[in-house]
């Protein structure tokens, strides 16, 4: 079993639809989650972090951990062609620790 | 904010021969950086952490005297595929920590390199 598991999609979804990606992972020690967004022969770019269980809203971005279930989760509003990209999930057990990161959603807005 | 800078964003090379990528903090000074691989639709895989002034260490599977890191200063990481063969053809990307606070743990990618070795 992978430490972190993220859905590959591809996911489709048209314009404006709101966006559910998620990840679940194994390691009770995992205190701080990442979503990076990377977009196609590009280097990853940090969207959201969370530390701990909670919510964080930003923009149109918001994160959810629950660390209970083990189990996080990053919501797209008013989805956008430009937001067409993968989206990789990380996490680590202390700040500056090495990231684990998930496999990656391929996300796809279509316009 | 911090920036890391990574070239050649591409690359082709015959087999055999030695592939040096570098990577570099241009505002910040990056004790750490880390090296990872990404193959098409998939993660990136860790394969090394870099620390200036001493050796890398490198994951289980990844071979150190095939892929070099040096990280000789606090700005400038360098990965050299050496004897390249087709099977080295992948994503590279590297990381710096050290530059940021608070929001991203000072975590930073490259733009990665695209190496296609033939």
């Amino acid at each position: 079993q992978k430490e972190v598991e993220q859905d590959p999609g591809p996911l489709s979804v048209p314009e404006g639809a709101i966006v559910s990606l998620n990840c679940t992972y194994s390691n009770s020690a995992f205190q701080y989650f990442m979503w990076y967004r990377q977009y196609s022969r590009k280097g990853p770019e940090l969207l959201m972090y969370t530390y701990s269980s909670g919510n964080k809203e930003d923009g149109r971005f918001t994160a959810q951990v629950d660390k209970s279930s083990k189990y996080i989760s990053l919501f797209i509003r008013d989805s956008q062609p430009s937001d067409s990209a993968t989206y990789l999930c990380a996490m680590s057990a202390g700040a500056g620790n090495m990231l684990t990161f998930g496999g990656g959603t391929r996300l796809m807005v279509k316009p | 904010g911090a920036v890391v800078s990574q070239h050649p964003s591409r690359v082709i090379c015959k087999s055999g021969t030695s592939v040096k990528i570098e990577c570099r903090s241009l505002d910040f000074q990056a004790t750490t950086m880390f090296w990872y691989r990404q193959f098409p639709k998939k993660s990136l895989m860790l394969m090394a952490t870099s620390n200036e002034g001493s050796k890398a260490t490198y994951e289980q599977g990844v071979e150190k005297d095939k892929f070099l890191i040096n990280h000789a200063s606090l700005t400038l990481s360098t990965l050299t595929v050496t004897s390249a063969h087709p099977e080295d053809s992948s994503f590279y990307i590297c990381s710096a920590r050290g530059g940021g606070q608070g929001v991203n743990y000072g975590y930073t990618f490259g733009s990665g390199t695209r190496l296609t070795v033939v």
